[in-house]
């Protein structure tokens, strides 16, 4: 498995709570990504990175912010959490245009009560 | 605005059957398709991929097979097994574009014995 570590893995929090998920890599892989996973819509783009401080949004980015300070740490924070954000998130790395396997993690079950 | 679709949502197939699966885009800037396998409760994995200068691809038991004049691209699994069970996506990926893949909602296969 490639080197991708998401934390926590489980979590249930209340509604208007900020969250944050963190995704670390030990790949030294440019590209780190966020998506979450709902039945019925497949995979969804949230956030991604290009670089350290390189960040753009997905498709789904309402409600989402991003940071990533190092190569290997992408951050995934919940302003004020819904339910509607209730899902599985799972956080992917990419090494490049050469190099085109997205990598993803185990993911995590976040329920907003 | 779904770039990929994905049919049919759930495939039931008997044990040495062909499953097929289906994937129609319309953006011609696609080129790299990967096929995604997801056991429960674990992350998307690589299964196979091409791109659109080759019409088929063949790994062992799974091919994909690609048209490009019709934009579709489909993942045959022969001789299917009841360990093939799991959901599989479909992805393209935009030349130029940050390498962020684009998903299908997803196919559950379940491979009876």
């Amino acid at each position: 498995d490639a080197g991708i570590t998401q934390s926590p893995r489980h979590k249930v929090t209340e509604t208007g709570t900020p969250v944050t998920l963190r995704c670390h890599q030990t790949e030294n892989h440019r590209y780190m990504y966020w998506y979450r996973q709902d039945p019925g819509h497949g995979l969804r783009l949230i956030h991604y990175s290009y670089g350290v401080k390189d960040t753009d949004k997905g498709e789904v980015s309402d409600g989402y912010s991003v940071s990533r300070s190092k190569t290997e740490d992408f951050l995934l924070t919940l302003e004020s959490a819904t339910s509607s954000q209730t899902s599985v998130y799972f956080c992917a790395i990419s090494a490049g245009p050469m190099n085109t396997e997205a990598f993803f993690g185990q993911g995590t079950r976040l329920t907003v009560v | 605005q779904q770039q990929v679709k994905q049919s049919p949502q759930s495939l039931i197939v008997q044990k040495g059957g062909i499953s097929i699966i289906n994937c129609a885009y319309e953006n011609t800037a696609f080129d790299y398709f990967p096929w995604y396998q997801q056991f429960p409760g674990k992350g998307p994995a690589l299964l196979i991929a091409i791109r659109p200068d080759v019409s088929e691809k063949k790994e062992g038991r799974f091919t994909i097979s690609f048209n490009k004049s019709a934009k579709q691209f489909s993942l045959h699994i022969m001789d299917s097994q009841p360990g093939d069970s799991a959901t599989y996506f479909c992805a393209a990926r935009k030349k130029g574009g940050s390498e962020k893949l684009v998903f299908g909602k997803g196919t559950k296969l379940t491979v009876n014995p």
